[in-house]
């Protein structure tokens, strides 16, 4: 069982509408990533998180806007994504930025 | 530009032998490695990692061994069982950028019994 919850795991979305992908964990980690993954490649980082501020942006298009309202919890906001943002969108977490990450199950995002 | 590289899509392996999976990277501020599996359907579940401090680490059938001067790594599986089958990724850290995992392209793991 992986103690990074990402939910949903599946989205299938039109691209103008507005969708969430959440993630969660209670390990008391302070740093929280976001991943994308396509098939066949390996996850690329999108976003990093250190103590709820938003530390690394690997220069990613504003249709999605990471949120981290506390320390177990967080968002990755979408509106007008394109039909190539179709991927595994994958959660991570880690006590500090210094440690071995922990992944979620991803969610496996459409776009109509 | 390629910064961390695994050359062999795929082995296969026989059950009960060792299996060895391969990782060079280019960055030299790399400081920090890590191997991570994936089943499909399931994000990656860390494996191990080292420290450029070191040249080995063991936990159980899993040894990474590094060799800095040649910016390579390599994980040991002994012995290999069939619920090892699996994609094996390296990533290595460090930097100014602590906290990014640079991860190679992965090698397709096939145990045999």
């Amino acid at each position: 069982d992986t103690e990074v919850t990402q939910t949903p795991k599946h989205l299938v979305m039109g691209m103008t509408n507005k969708k969430s992908l959440k993630c969660e964990q209670h390990m008391g980690h302070r740093a929280m990533y976001w991943y994308k993954q396509k098939a066949k490649k390996p996850p690329e980082l999108m976003f990093v998180y250190s103590y709820e501020k938003l530390s690394i942006n690997e220069s990613v298009p504003s249709r999605f806007s990471p949120e981290c309202p506390n320390s177990s919890l967080l968002n990755l906001h979408l509106h007008a994504l394109q039909p190539e943002d179709s991927a595994l969108y994958l959660c991570a977490s880690s006590q500090t930025q210094w440690g071995p990450q922990h992944f979620g199950d991803g969610t496996r995002l459409s776009i109509l | 530009d390629q910064q961390v590289k695994q050359n062999s899509p795929s082995l296969s392996v026989q059950e009960g032998r060792i299996s060895i999976l391969n990782c060079d990277y280019t960055n030299s501020m790399f400081d920090y490695f890590l191997w991570y599996k994936k089943y499909p359907a399931e994000g990656p579940t860390f494996l191990i990692s080292i420290s450029s401090i070191k040249d080995k680490n063991e936990d159980g059938r899993f040894t990474v061994f590094l060799n800095k001067s040649a910016k390579h790594l390599s994980l040991h599986i002994v012995p290999s069982q069939p619920g090892d089958s699996a994609v094996y990724f390296c990533a290595g850290a460090g930097g100014t950028s602590y906290g990014k995992l640079t991860f190679g392209q992965g090698t397709i793991l096939t145990v045999h019994p």
